[in-house]
C-alpha cells in the first residue's frame, strides 16, 4: 500500500542552523502538508500546500519557514535558523483530495540544541 | 476548521474488552476522520466517515456519525495491547483543506 514516507527519521542540529526536512508523499495526490507536534501536546498545523503554493499557513508558518516541491515527488521543509522551541516532531501528510482521507508520513524527530 | 473534542480523555480496558471513545464537534461537516498515534509515532488514518453516512466498519472497528448532534463514536472490539495508544477524531469541511487536532482519548488496554 502506498505510504508518505519522511526523512531523517532524526534530525540533531544546533541553534541558529537551516534544517531541511523532506518527505515523499503518495504519487497520485495533489495536497500536501506540515504539521508539528511539541512533545506532550496536541498536532498543530503549519502550512498547506496545492498546485505548487501555499494555500494556507498558521500563524507558526513565519518568515523562518519555508516550503518547497522541487521536483514531482518531493516535499521539503525549511527552517532557515532554528530556534529550540522548534524542537518537536514534523509530520508531512497528504491526500487527493479535500474530500477524501489526509495520510500521514511517520515524522521527523527534530532536535535544536 | 473546526477541532473534535474527544471524550473520554482516557480510558483504560482489559484485553478482549470493548472500547468506546466519543468525538463531538460544533458546526457541519463533509467527513469526519479517525487517527490513531502509538506514543511518538506518526499518525495512522483508521477511517474516513463522510456526512450521509451512518456507520461504517473496518475490521474491529465501528464508527457513527450523528449530524443531527454532531457527534461521532469510535468502538475498537475484542482490543488488543496493540490498540494502546491515543485516538484522535478531525472533522473535515469542503472549504478547510486543513486538518485541527485536540486532545484525543487515551486508551490503555491491560493484559
Amino acid at each position: 500500500e502506498p505510504e508518505v514516507t519522511q526523512t531523517p527519521s532524526h534530525q540533531v542540529t544546533q541553534m541558529g542552523q537551516e534544517v531541511i526536512l523532506r518527505c515523499v508523499p503518495i504519487s497520485n495526490h495533489l495536497y500536501f502538508y506540515w504539521y508539528r507536534q511539541i512533545l506532550g501536546q496536541k498536532v498543530e498545523f503549519l502550512v498547506s500546500f496545492y498546485n505548487n503554493e501555499i494555500s494556507e499557513k498558521s500563524e507558526i508558518f513565519d518568515d523562518q519557514f519555508s516550503v518547497e516541491r522541487p521536483d514531482g515527488s518531493n516535499f521539503t521543509l525549511k527552517i532557515r535558523s532554528t530556534k529550540l522551541e522548534d524542537s518537536a516532531m514534523y509530520f508531512c501528510a497528504s491526500r487527493t483530495s479535500v474530500y477524501n482521507e489526509q495520510f500521514f508520513g511517520p515524522g521527523t524527530r527534530l532536535t535544536v540544541l | 476548521s473546526q477541532q473534535g473534542e474527544e471524550d473520554p480523555q482516557a480510558l483504560s480496558i482489559q484485553e478482549g474488552e470493548n472500547a468506546t471513545m466519543n468525538c463531538s464537534y460544533k458546526t457541519s461537516i463533509n467527513n469526519l476522520q479517525w487517527y490513531r498515534q502509538n506514543s511518538g509515532r506518526g499518525l495512522v488514518h483508521l477511517i474516513l466517515i463522510r456526512s450521509n453516512e451512518r456507520e461504517k466498519h473496518s475490521g474491529r472497528l465501528r464508527v457513527t456519525l450523528d449530524t443531527s448532534k454532531k457527534s461521532s463514536s469510535l468502538l475498537i472490539t475484542a482490543s488488543r495491547a496493540a490498540d494502546t495508544a491515543s485516538y484522535f477524531c478531525a472533522p473535515g469541511s469542503s472549504n478547510d483543506y486543513k486538518l485541527s487536532f485536540g486532545a484525543g482519548t487515551t486508551v490503555t488496554v491491560r493484559a
